[in-house]
């Protein structure tokens, strides 16, 4: 699976959106990119997923670059509880779980 | 939200202890798994099933076991606790590919936390 590079932390003030970037310029044509949040002592919460197009569903939106070779995922309006390490990940639909490598992701903090 | 639940959340035990940890999903997934993660570490996978009576280990060597019996339960036992066992234990499961978009997303469980004193 391809390697992601995303910045270790960001801050966003609450109510406003967060953007959390992440390159992949190494990715594959039959490779999906996965956005997951794990909060401090809790299982990795699956966010949003996509292939080409952007995605939006309940809690984020995932634009993806034309060459998708990076992507941006937006929590519209980030609230305390958004807090948490985003990870971005790339990988083949059916892949194996051992490709399933969450690297060191962005530590999101959202302050009052 | 996921249906994938996992018990006990903390347990603290003695050295020399066995334990199970118990995992569940309700999705009807075929696929489970099961993740250790030390804190501010990644997760590394230690076991995965594909089906019942199926288990596979994963990347990282555990002295764990486990066990399906059944589609919507993949417990992990350890016969003989140790200290260097104490982490956080994942369980998590995936939809086989049905051809549609849902890419085989993983879902996870909230975690056991485990400490062997």
């Amino acid at each position: 699976d391809a390697k992601t590079t995303q910045p270790p932390s960001m801050d966003c003030a609450e109510g406003r959106a967060a953007n959390l970037p992440c390159n992949h310029s190494t990715i594959s044509g039959n490779e999906y990119v996965y956005w997951y949040r794990q909060i401090h002592s809790q299982g990795p919460q699956y966010i949003i997923h996509g292939l080409k197009n952007n995605e939006t569903n309940e809690m984020a939106s995932l634009i993806i670059t034309e060459d998708r070779k990076s992507s941006t995922l937006i929590l519209p309006h980030a609230t305390l509880r958004d807090t948490a390490v985003y990870y971005c990940i790339v990988r083949v639909a059916e892949g194996s779980a051992r490709q399933l490598t969450f690297g060191s992701g962005t530590q999101l903090t959202v302050l009052p | 939200e996921a249906d994938i639940y996992q018990t006990p959340r903390y347990l603290v035990i003695g050295t020399g202890k066995k334990i199970t940890l118990e995992c569940s999903q309700t999705m009807g997934h075929d696929k489970m798994y099961w993740y250790q993660q030390d804190p501010g570490m990644e997760l590394h996978l230690i076991h995965y099933s594909y089906g019942v009576n199926s288990t596979e280990k994963g990347d990282l060597s555990s002295e764990s076991t486990v066990s399906r019996i059944r589609t919507e339960h993949f417990p992990l036992t350890l016969e003989s606790a140790r200290p260097s066992h104490t982490s956080q234990y994942l369980c998590a499961s995936s939809d086989r590919d049905r051809g549609s978009f849902t890419g085989n997303t993983i879902y996870f469980g909230e975690g056991s936390w485990l400490t062997v004193v």
